[in-house]
């Protein structure tokens, strides 16, 4: 089993470009979370879905970002237009109904 | 709101101690629980789970007591080695609605340091 495949690892983009983070969850799992982490503020959960459908998008910040699952094998998320208080690192993760995994994570650098 | 802390930001230990990171929660509806350890440029990775129907859990030199009194999770590290270093969470499952499953909420972290 690969675990949650996240790419890119790395991102370094400029202010106002779009943005677009993948993640590939666990075959199997029904559950898709995208967290981002930063100093301040530390895990966040912006969006999760289950069965391919998102369930709450209460923590996605603004309307700037946007998530999609489009399969049970594959979700985005994206940020348009990116602005530098984005730089942090977006983490996917994937369950069971107990069973979370997290995904290396993307760095994402807004300049 | 709901809320899930921990006590301590930082803990330093000598090789070979015990170590114990504590966190507390909030909501008494919570039933699954979770302690994860993120090593630097990496994702968090899962280390032990209990669920409220328990109040001790043992794995490989890991053991999570929970005190649902009290609102209270702790995980213990024995024989604690410099491979431990690392940023120790806990995670909480939230009920809520009656559901069975909710999102998964974090503590702020706590910064485990391992001298030689």
């Amino acid at each position: 089993d690969a675990g949650v495949i996240q790419s890119p690892r790395h991102e370094v983009t400029e202010m106002g470009q779009e943005v677009t983070l993948r993640c590939k969850p666990i075959s199997g799992h029904d559950y898709l979370f995208w967290y981002r982490q930063t100093m301040m503020r530390g895990l966040e959960l912006l969006i999760y879905f289950n069965n391919n459908v998102p369930i709450d998008d209460s923590g996605m910040p603004e309307d700037r970002f946007s998530a999609k699952m489009p399969n049970a094998s594959f979700s985005t998320l994206k940020i348009q237009p990116s602005e530098p208080r984005d730089s942090a690192v977006y983490f996917c993760a994937s369950s069971t109904l107990y069973g979370y995994t997290f995904g290396s994570g993307t760095r994402l650098t807004v300049v | 709101g709901e809320s899930v802390g921990l006590h301590l930001p930082t803990l330093s230990v000598q090789e070979g101690d015990n170590s114990i990171i504590n966190c507390a929660y909030s909501n008494s509806a919570s039933d699954y629980f979770i302690w994860y350890k993120q090593e630097s440029g990496k994702g968090p990775q899962f280390i032990i789970d209990i669920r409220s129907n328990m109040d001790k859990r043992q794995g490989q030199r890991v053991t999570v007591l929970l005190n649902k009194t009290v609102k209270h999770l702790s995980l213990q590290i024995a024989a604690t080695q410099p491979g431990d270093s690392a940023v120790y969470f806990c995670a909480v499952n939230f009920i809520a609605g009656g559901t069975s499953y909710g999102k998964l909420t974090f503590g702020q972290g706590t910064i485990l340091t391992v001298h030689p």
